[in-house]
């Protein structure tokens, strides 16, 4: 079944620490994208993609960095000047569908905590 | 700047209806969509609306208002799997995603 598979589901970190998280999709869809998900806020986007070897800073990258040396695959690492990294992430890839607009697929999440 | 509003709890009972409304202030607009979202899970598709109306899919019904920055989801004959939060998003004149902080939606007994 085709889909986007985050790595891992629950991740521990000790302060000044660089961690990676892992997003693969098969779904043969060209963008891909990286929110953050904070109790009682919207989701809000730290990086996307929209073609192998191009990403764009989103409304919060300050922290983090990304990179896209394949189609299917979009990680995130979150390093040591991220300052409040404790999260829920989220990965997700569009389809282009409905009038150019991208309908956007999942993962399941990738939930941090800083210790 | 850009907002969305949407009630951030509401509560309905088992077979019920609920709606579940939204506004949204963006720079443009090329849509609305709603997600929903089981707690500690990803969101999911329900609907999009571009133009005025109401489109219905099987329980779920989505409205929008352009004029008034207006959109409701509708949901009928609630079930216990509908309890989740419901995202409204808005899309801007330059296809960038605005989203609610989501209205977690209880369903009682």
């Amino acid at each position: 079944d085709g889909g986007i598979t985050q790595s891992p589901k629950y991740l521990f970190r000790k302060e000044g620490q660089n961690v990676t998280l892992s997003c693969e999709q098969n779904l043969n869809h060209d963008a891909m994208y990286w929110y953050r998900q904070d109790p009682g806020q919207g989701l809000r986007l730290i990086y996307y993609s929209q073609i192998v070897n191009d990403f764009q800073k989103g409304d919060i990258a300050e922290g983090y960095s990304v990179s896209r040396e394949k189609k299917e695959s979009f990680p995130l690492t979150v390093t040591s000047a991220q300052k409040n990294p404790t999260a829920f992430y989220l990965c997700a890839s569009g389809n282009g569908a409905i009038s150019g607009a991208n309908v956007l697929t999942f993962g399941a999440g990738s939930r941090l905590t800083v210790l | 700047g850009q907002n969305i509003d949407q009630p951030t709890e509401m509560t309905a009972t088992e077979g019920a209806i609920v709606q579940i409304n939204c506004t949204y202030q963006t720079s443009g607009f090329n849509g609305l969509f709603w997600y929903q979202q089981h707690a500690g899970e990803a969101p999911t598709f329900l609907s999009y609306n571009v133009l005025d109306g109401l489109e219905e899919k099987g329980r779920f019904s989505s409205f929008l208002s352009r004029s008034k920055g207006y959109s409701y989801l509708l949901l009928k004959e609630l079930q216990m799997k509908d309890s989740a939060s419901y995202l409204c998003v808005s899309m801007d004149s330059n296809y960038q995603l605005i989203w609610g902080a989501g209205t977690k939606l209880i369903i009682k007994p």
